[in-house]
């Protein structure tokens, strides 16, 4: 399986600042990777898909990028509604994988 | 707008199976993919298998012969059965949709399931 290594494990931010969160892959994924936020007993969103693209009703102060074995997400511009886990998920090849998360504290 | 829904026990015995429905509305399960994933206390989060728009099913490989996704076209639900569970299986499942071009972009609220006698 391909292990996803995301860090760091926990954030503290401000509002307005601006934020990168690192996934790690065991191997090349070819840019299958996948961004998700999700809040307390709420079910995941779909922010970036394909590294890079943006999905359909997120805000633009989301992006990802990378390629080969390593991306990160940026979140500009931090929005209080921006407190959340993230996580990030392989889809290149089964089994899919997670990475461990990231909890995001706003200050 | 599609919506899922996770629905069935919250409670099961160790050794016994666990079975959980998606209701899907608004969208066929005749298309695309339909998956479960589960979120294990402590946030790791584990990709358990799909069941696509013609029935084939795929399964991770760590669940060996113990999962079983399975689908109801009539009622637009699909299935998912897990045998033999033990307290580590205590988890919330998840039911979600994917598609050729993205990953699971539509997920159901989460079914919370505790393992225990």
């Amino acid at each position: 399986d391909i292990q996803m290594t995301q860090s760091p494990a926990s954030l503290s931010a401000s509002l307005g600042e601006t934020v990168s969160i690192e996934c790690l892959a065991s191997e090349d994924i070819y840019n299958n990777l996948a961004w998700y936020q999700q809040k307390p007993g709420k079910s995941p969103q779909l922010l970036i898909y394909y590294a890079s693209s943006l999905q359909d009703g997120v805000p633009s102060r989301f992006s990802g990028s990378g390629s080969g074995t390593q991306y990160s997400l940026k979140i500009n511009s931090l929005e209080s509604e921006d407190a959340a886990t993230y996580f990030c998920l392989q889809d290149s090849e089964y089994p899919w994988t997670f990475g461990g998360g990231t909890k995001l504290e706003l200050k | 707008e599609v919506q899922l829904q996770e629905s069935g026990p919250g409670l099961v015995k160790p050794s016994q199976s666990l079975s959980l429905t998606c209701s899907v509305t608004g969208y066929s399960i005749t298309s695309n993919y339909w998956g479960w994933i589960r979120k294990f206390p402590g946030n790791k989060m584990e990709w358990m298998g799909y069941i696509s728009y013609s029935g084939s099913t795929s399964y991770n490989p760590s669940l060996k012969s113990r999962i079983s996704i399975t689908r109801d076209t009539s009622k637009n639900q699909f299935f998912l059965q897990l045998n033999s569970v033990t307290t580590e299986d205590t988890a919330t499942y998840y039911c979600a949709r994917y598609t050729i071009a993205t990953p699971m972009d539509a997920w159901g609220q989460g079914a919370s399931v505790t393992v225990s006698s």
